[in-house]
């Protein structure tokens, strides 16, 4: 079975530093998507970013960039300069599959709360 | 651009109760899910729909039934309401769920029973 670990429950950084948060996943599949999601306080679940495994690049959205290294199976998503409305929780999710004929849907690690500090 | 819209946001009921929540996707996404968060937890997949038929089935309980109409938006049922079903669900749509690089979720129904 599919698996997304976020081992961070927690982060601060300083408003307008960078600060990455991590994600590894297990997967047997070949063919498989990453995604990062913001969740503020207020609850809505707003997408972010999205990597592909067979993506030559990192993915790059704005501030944030995903850090994919595919050998370790890590996909940190890096938030450069830092506001503080980037306070939020942070949840990575992959696509999975449950069957070769079936459709995917997204499995979600347990999130990272982020806190920036004026 | 046009997103995808649950309602209601907000919804108060008491126990063995019935509640309604609905969906409506982003145009043209076929594709439709539900998924189910608990305080302090992960959002977890409870079914989704692609053209109007049940696409795949997760962690839902037989007291709650889902269906995506013809107009594509959908509706989740939830009979006999406990406490513990007191989360927030989240709709989710794209535009097929055989590529899934595309996912979008709404603002999300809070249910609190009481």
């Amino acid at each position: 079975a599919q698996k997304i670990t976020q081992t961070q429950p927690g982060m601060f950084v300083q408003e307008k530093e960078a600060v990455t948060l991590d994600c590894t996943y297990d997967t047997s599949d070949q063919s498989y998507g990453l995604f990062w999601y913001k969740q503020p306080s207020s609850g809505e679940m707003i997408f972010l970013i999205y990597q592909g495994s067979y993506d030559e690049q990192n993915a790059t959205e704005g501030r944030y960039s995903l850090n994919f290294q595919k050998a370790r199976k890590s996909a940190n998503l890096v938030i450069s300069a830092s506001q503080l409305g980037d306070s939020a929780m942070y949840f990575c999710a992959m696509r999975e599959r449950a069957r070769m004929d079936s459709s995917y849907k997204l499995i979600f690690g347990s999130g990272t709360r982020l806190l920036v500090r004026p | 651009a046009a997103g995808v819209i649950q309602s209601p946001r907000h919804l108060i009921k008491e126990k063995r109760e019935t509640a309604t929540l609905k969906c409506y996707p982003i145009p043209r996404h076929d594709t439709v899910y539900w998924y189910q968060q608990g305080p302090g937890q992960d959002p977890q997949f409870l079914i989704s729909f692609y053209e109007k038929m049940q696409s795949d089935k997760g962690s839902i309980p037989d007291r709650f039934s889902a269906q995506q109409f013809s107009d594509y938006h959908s509706e989740l049922n939830m009979s006999s309401l406990e406490l513990g079903d007191s989360a927030l669900y989240f709709c989710a749509s794209s535009p097929s769920p055989f590529s899934g690089n595309t996912i979008y979720f709404g603002e999300g129904s809070w249910l609190t029973v009481v």
